[in-house]
C-alpha cells in the first residue's frame, strides 16, 4: 500500500519561498509512474501545480511555471515543491499524489494534504 | 487555457440516479478521470480513462463519453455520496486540467 505524506511549514511570508516535501512509504519513487503536486484554495476546486518522474523529468501548469520548481530525491523516496514569490492567492491545502498509467493521470494514490497559509 | 466545465451543483434524493457532466473540447482525445472528496478529505479516483472503475468502488459508479462530454453517473444514491467531484483531463500539451467541481447533496 503506497503512503505519501506531505510536510513542510504551515506558515509563510508574503514574497518569500514555499517549500513542500513528499515522502513516499510501501513503493518506490523510481517506479514508472509520475508524481504531482496539486494545490486546493480553502473552499476552491483543485489546481494542479505540476509532476516529476524519477529521471528528473518535469512538467509544469503554464499558469505557475515561472514560479515552480519540483525535485526530487531517489535516496530518501520522496519529491519536493519550491513556490517562489509567493502571495496570499497562494494560501491552499497542499497535496502531493502518484500518477498511474500516463503522467497526465490519473491519480491513485494522494497525501492528506497540507495547509500553507501566506501571512505576514 | 484549456477548461472543463462541470455544473457547480446536483441535489438528488437516496436511491435516485445522480448524473454529473464535464464538457471539455479535447475530450474525445484525452481520457477523463472521476475524483470524490469529502470535507477535510483527499480526493478519491471513482473512475478512470471515461468508464473504467478502480477496485473497491462501488458498481454503482459509472462514468461515460460522448463527443465532448463525459458523464459521471451515480445509481442508487445513497447518504453517503454526498461529495464534491471532480472530473480531470488533460490538453493537448498534456497538462493537466481539473473541472471546477460539482457539490452532490443528498436530499
Amino acid at each position: 500500500q503506497v503512503q505519501l505524506q506531505e510536510s513542510g511549514p504551515g506558515l509563510v511570508k508574503p514574497s518569500g519561498t514555499l517549500s513542500l516535501t513528499c515522502a513516499v512509504s510501501g513503493g518506490s519513487i523510481s517506479s514508472s509512474n509520475w508524481w504531482s503536486w496539486v494545490r486546493q484554495p480553502p473552499g476552491k476546486g483543485l489546481e494542479w501545480i505540476g509532476e516529476i518522474y524519477h529521471s528528473g523529468s518535469t512538467n509544469y501548469n503554464p499558469s505557475l511555471k515561472s514560479r515552480v520548481t519540483i525535485s526530487v530525491d531517489k535516496s530518501k523516496n520522496q519529491f519536493s515543491l519550491k513556490l517562489s514569490s509567493v502571495t496570499a492567492a497562494d494560501t491552499a491545502v497542499y497535496y502531493c499524489a502518484r500518477a498511474i498509467i500516463a503522467a497526465a493521470g490519473p491519480f491513485d494514490y494522494w497525501g492528506q494534504g497540507t495547509l500553507v497559509t501566506v501571512s505576514s | 487555457s484549456y477548461e472543463l466545465t462541470q455544473p457547480p451543483s446536483v441535489s438528488v434524493s437516496p436511491g435516485q440516479t445522480a448524473r454529473i457532466t464535464c464538457s471539455g473540447d479535447a475530450l474525445p482525445k484525452q481520457y477523463a478521470y472521476w475524483y470524490q472528496q469529502k470535507p477535510g478529505q483527499a480526493p478519491v479516483l471513482v473512475i478512470y480513462k471515461d468508464s473504467e472503475r478502480p477496485s473497491g468502488i462501488p458498481e454503482r459508479f459509472s462514468g461515460s463519453s460522448s463527443g465532448t462530454t463525459v458523464t459521471l453517473t451515480i445509481s442508487g444514491v445513497q447518504a453517503e455520496d454526498e461529495a464534491d467531484y471532480y472530473c480531470q483531463s488533460a490538453d493537448s500539451s498534456g497538462t493537466v486540467v481539473f473541472g471546477g467541481g460539482t457539490k452532490l447533496t443528498v436530499l
